[in-house]
């Protein structure tokens, strides 16, 4: 089972609409959650990090948590074509004296005009 | 607003010569990782360091690797031998603090290409 899991994609969603992104991991005990965005050559950049059950809000994004569930999600409303890029989930690994993240593969969101 | 930066942004090697990546992280932050990301794979972890020590590795970082923190700006990855397997993005990371609360930010990477 992989740690950090992700569909893929490509996802495509139209210009404005809202962008569902999913991830799902396998360390009950892990604590803390990040979104970061890549975009095709480009090193991944934070967007959102989460780190208690519920949600968390910043401008257009939104981060879910539901750590019963070992799920994390990320929503992006009024989607831009600006938003097309790699999305990756990343989990804190538990009981690492440095704050280790694990990565999932990636979603790729397709924004068309 | 503070970034991570990384030089340089590409390097080319032969295979079995040695390379230096280096870094220079967000200044108030004592946290340091590389990661690197093999094209079209997902970003791993490599090491991490504080107080000019490794806290962690990865099964990856072998004894082909070092990390060193040579002054008080520059954190750099040393490849003693490089071999076709370490073509990757090398990315750099600092962070705050080390609790699990502390985000981390990535530099821009260097794109290594081992002929």
């Amino acid at each position: 089972q992989k740690e950090v899991e992700q569909n893929s994609g490509p996802l495509s969603v139209p210009e404005g609409a809202i962008a569902s992104l999913n991830c799902t991991y396998s360390d009950r005990g892990s604590q803390s959650f990040f979104w970061y965005r890549q975009y095709s050559g480009k090193s991944p950049e934070l967007i959102m990090s989460i780190y208690s059950n519920g949600d968390k809000e910043d401008g257009r994004f939104t981060a879910q948590l539901n750590k019963a569930s070992q799920y994390v999600s990320l929503l992006i409303r009024d989607s831009q074509p600006s938003d097309s890029a790699t999305y990756l989930c990343a989990v804190n690994r538990p009981y690492s004296s440095a704050s280790k993240i694990i990565f999932g593969s990636g979603t790729r969101l397709s924004i068309r005009p | 607003e503070p970034e991570v930066t990384q030089t340089p942004s590409h390097q080319v090697t032969q295979m079995g010569q040695e390379v230096i990546l280096r870094c220079v992280p967000i200044s108030n932050h004592l946290y340091f990782y590389w990661y690197r990301q093999i094209l079209g794979q997902k970003v791993e972890f490599l090491v991490s360091f504080y107080n000019n020590e490794i806290s962690e590795k990865s099964e990856i970082f072998d004894d082909q690797f070092s990390v060193e923190r040579p002054d008080g700006s520059n954190f750099t990855l040393k490849i003693r031998s490089t071999k076709l397997e370490d073509s990757a993005m090398y990315f750099c990371a600092s962070s705050e603090g080390r609790g699990v609360d502390y985000e981390q930010y990535f530099g821009p990477g260097t794109r290594l290409t081992v002929t």
